[in-house]
Formats: C-alpha cells, sequence, structure tokens
C-alpha cells in the first residue's frame, strides 16, 4: 500500500518568514495530494490540494508543489502569521472505486513566533 | 453548502460501557463517509467508510463497528470499550473523485 513520510516534525519560524513542509509517497500511482491545518481540538480542515497533473498550486499565501518523478511534494507558506500556527498534515490518494482513500503523514507542529 | 456534524463533542465512558457516536452530513446527497481515530494529536488512523447505505469497509480489526442507516447518516458504536480505544474520533466525507472534508470531532476518553 501507500505510504507517505513527512518532515519535519516540528517547525519553528519567526512571524514573516516563510515555511515549508515536505512529504514522500511511496506509490507511483498516487494521483492526488491535499493538504490540512488541524488546530488544537478541531477536526482537520482541507487548505489546498494539487492533482498529479500538476506542477504547482498557489492560494495567497500558502503554496503547493509536486515532483511526480522524485514522488514528493511540499506545503510552503508565505509571510508566515501567529495564526498559522497548526500541525499540517499531507495526504497522497489513490482512487479505490468511488471512494477515496487517504494515506496522511505522521503531521508536522507548526509554531509562529512573535 | 455541506456542514458535518458530530455528537457528542466530548464523552467520557468506563471501561466495558457501550459507545455510540453520530455523524451527519447536510447539503450532498450519497456521500461517501468515514470514521477516523488519531491518538495523541497526530496519525490520522481510517477505521471505515461506507460508499452507500448498508455498505461498510473495515479497514483495521478492532471491537468497534459502523452502520450506515441512513444516506448522511453514519454511526460508531462499541459493546464493550477498552482503554485502547480513547482518541479523537474524526467523521469525514467525500463525494466521488472529490475532496475529503472532516467534522469537528468527538474526544473520547475510557476510563
Amino acid at each position: 500500500g501507500e505510504n507517505v513520510e513527512q518532515h519535519p516534525s516540528t517547525l519553528s519560524v519567526q512571524e514573516g518568514d516563510s515555511a515549508v513542509i515536505k512529504c514522500t509517497y511511496s506509490d507511483s500511482a498516487s494521483n492526488y495530494f491535499p493538504w490540512y491545518k488541524q488546530e488544537l481540538g478541531k477536526g482537520p480542515q482541507l487548505i489546498i490540494d494539487i492533482r498529479s497533473n500538476v506542477g504547482e498550486k498557489k492560494d495567497q499565501r500558502i503554496a503547493v508543489t509536486l515532483n511526480k518523478t522524485a514522488k514528493h511534494f511540499s506545503l510552503h507558506i508565505t509571510e508566515t502569521q501567529p495564526e498559522d500556527s497548526a500541525v499540517y498534515f499531507c495526504a497522497a490518494s489513490i482512487s479505490s472505486g468511488s471512494a477515496r482513500q487517504l494515506t496522511f503523514g505522521s503531521g508536522t507542529q507548526l509554531t509562529v513566533l512573535p | 453548502s455541506q456542514t458535518i456534524h458530530q455528537w457528542p463533542a466530548t464523552l467520557v465512558q468506563p471501561v466495558g460501557s457501550p459507545l455510540s457516536l453520530e455523524c451527519t452530513v447536510e447539503g450532498t446527497s450519497n456521500p461517501n463517509l468515514y470514521w477516523y481515530r488519531q491518538a495523541a494529536g497526530r496519525g490520522l488512523q481510517l477505521l471505515f467508510y461506507s460508499v452507500g447505505i448498508g455498505q461498510i469497509s473495515s479497514e483495521v480489526p478492532q471491537n468497534l463497528s459502523a452502520s450506515r442507516p441512513q444516506d448522511r447518516q453514519f454511526i460508531l458504536s462499541s459493546k464493550k470499550l477498552l482503554l485502547s480505544d480513547s482518541g479523537f474520533y474524526l467523521c469525514a466525507w467525500s463525494v466521488s473523485g472529490q475532496a475529503l472534508y472532516f467534522g469537528p470531532g468527538t474526544r473520547l476518553t475510557v476510563t
């Protein structure tokens, strides 16, 4: 099955700096890569996703890049703010019938220092 | 717009007691529904998923079960809770080929 590795497990940055979180996946058939932000005590919130036919996608201060050859994808957050502090999860998916089966990374605790 | 509800938000139950967690989705028809468990703030583990009423697939062997009595209702149950069942339980939904959206979660503590 699919295996997703996420690094780093913790990341601290100064407010205004950029943050980068990286994930690698094992199954070349994976074709969908979402990123989730989870604040303490809440459910994960989808913040951005990318499909395998696209190399990069941006949404305001966040962007995701995908390298299919190397089987890795990254989340980039620019101009970080204290409210960006949360646990971030990457995931990879192979469509299985009509139910999407996501394999998640282990999470990155991002702390933005004021 | 679509909304997903979970209740209760928090639950404290003794070992050996039964469990019933409920999830409902509004604003969509025939969603795929999922139950995940998260331990210690990390590690999202898929427990069950359902592509339709009465259709349940289990991902891991355990003393939990799931049921889908209505199109937009998903229930997680146990006859006898174990200490190891403590965790944060998340319901999620998707429609075919689209993104997965999580509910607010239920914090279960088994004492």
